[in-house]
This record gives C-alpha cells, sequence and structure tokens, in this order.
C-alpha cells in the first residue's frame, strides 16, 4: 500500500548547522511532494514542495531534492534558527483528479541547540 | 481571518457519546479533506471532497464515521459511539484544484473521550 518512511524521529543541532531530513515513498506513481512544519500545538503548515519533474527546490535557506528513481526525497535547512524547533513531516501524493490524499510520514522532532 | 477555521477547537466527551465537528474551508476552494492525527504521528487521511461529492474514504473512516459537505461550502464530521482510540486531533484541510492543490489546514478539534 501507499506508504512514507521518514527519518530520523528526532535530530538536534547546533545553531548556525545544516540539519537533513529524509523520507522514502512506496508508491511510483506519486508526482507530488510537500513538507510541513508543525510547532507544538498549531496546524501544519506547508513551508516548501516539489514535483516530480524537478529534482530540486531551494527557498531561502530550506531546499528540497527529490531522486524519483531511487523513490527519496529529503529537506535541507542551512543555518538553522531557535525559530526552525519543531516537527517536520514529508508527505507524497498522486495529483491526479481524483487521488490527490496526502500519505504523511510520522514525523522528524527537530530540536536547534543555543 | 480568510484560512480554514474549525469547531469547537477541543471537545471532551464520554465513551458512546456521538459528536460532530465543522470545518469552513478557504471560501473558494473546492476540495475539503479531513485527517486524523494521533500525538508523536503524522495525519492519517480520512475522506475528501470535491465540492458535495465525497471521492475517497478511507478505511480508516469506519462506519461509526460519517462525513457531509451538503452546498460544498462547510463540512460535518461526526462520530457516532464514540471509543476512547478515537481521542485525536482532528484536522481539515482545504485545497483549490484548478491552482496547483496544495492544502491548507485548520487549526483543528482535539477529541478526548472519557
Amino acid at each position: 500500500g501507499e506508504n512514507v518512511e521518514q527519518h530520523p524521529s528526532t535530530l538536534s543541532v547546533q545553531e548556525g548547522d545544516s540539519a537533513v531530513i529524509k523520507c522514502t515513498y512506496s508508491d511510483s506513481a506519486s508526482n507530488y511532494f510537500p513538507w510541513y512544519k508543525q510547532e507544538l500545538g498549531k496546524r501544519p503548515q506547508l513551508i516548501i514542495d516539489i514535483r516530480s519533474n524537478v529534482g530540486e527546490k531551494k527557498d531561502q535557506r530550506i531546499a528540497v531534492t527529490l531522486n524519483k528513481t531511487a523513490k527519496h526525497f529529503s529537506l535541507h535547512i542551512t543555518e538553522t534558527q531557535p525559530e526552525d524547533s519543531a516537527v517536520y513531516f514529508c508527505a507524497a501524493s498522486k495529483r491526479v483528479s481524483s487521488a490527490s490524499k496526502i500519505i504523511f510520514g510520522s514525523g522528524t522532532r527537530l530540536s536547534i541547540r543555543p | 481571518d480568510t484560512g480554514v477555521s474549525q469547531d469547537p477547537r477541543h471537545k471532551i466527551t464520554k465513551r458512546g457519546q456521538n459528536v460532530t465537528f465543522r470545518c469552513d474551508p478557504i471560501s473558494e476552494h473546492n476540495r475539503l479533506y479531513w485527517y486524523r492525527q494521533t500525538l508523536g504521528q503524522g495525519p492519517e487521511f480520512l475522506t475528501y471532497f470535491q465540492n458535495e461529492a465525497q471521492l475517497e474514504k478511507s478505511r480508516l473512516l469506519s462506519d461509526r464515521f460519517s462525513a457531509e459537505r451538503p452546498k460544498g461550502s462547510f463540512s460535518t464530521l461526526e462520530i457516532q459511539r464514540t471509543e476512547q482510540g478515537d481521542s485525536a486531533m482532528y484536522l481539515c484541510a482545504s485545497s483549490l484544484a484548478e491552482a496547483g492543490g496544495e492544502q491548507y489546514f485548520g487549526p483543528g478539534t482535539r477529541l478526548t473521550v472519557t
């Protein structure tokens, strides 16, 4: 069935260092990969996404890479700041007209050490 | 606030009671989704609507759960004969299919079944 695995489950990095979160997906028909950030007690918020026709996308300190052959995708956060502390979820979706549900990974709790 | 709203934000109920939650999507969004999130996990897809049509239901959605979107605007999720295992955060999201389908989440309804 459809599955998204995410690693690590927890990650602690020194402020200013980089953080990398990795995900794999099982459904080869997936073609849209959003990343959500969820702060404690708040709603998930979309921070970046990538479509299957692109291998890499960058937005300021955040970048995502996608390897469709290996069914891997990753989130990279550079120059981490205290406000980056949160739980991050990767996800996968088939963006066709009748099947656009999102399958989420289990989350990575990122802590930034001052 | 023009984002997705949910009501109530918190609900405590006794086992066996029925509960109903409401979601108001972003006004021009034609797709509406329900997810369930338990502590330490990513959101799990329950069901989604395009306009008033319910297009997909997860096998997680037992016969005690029913969702409606009668006029293609707000939606309700009802849980009958609640069980302690139903305790979770129920998240609603909406999207505009024609705009690429990015999903925007509401703040959630936290259900506690005692």
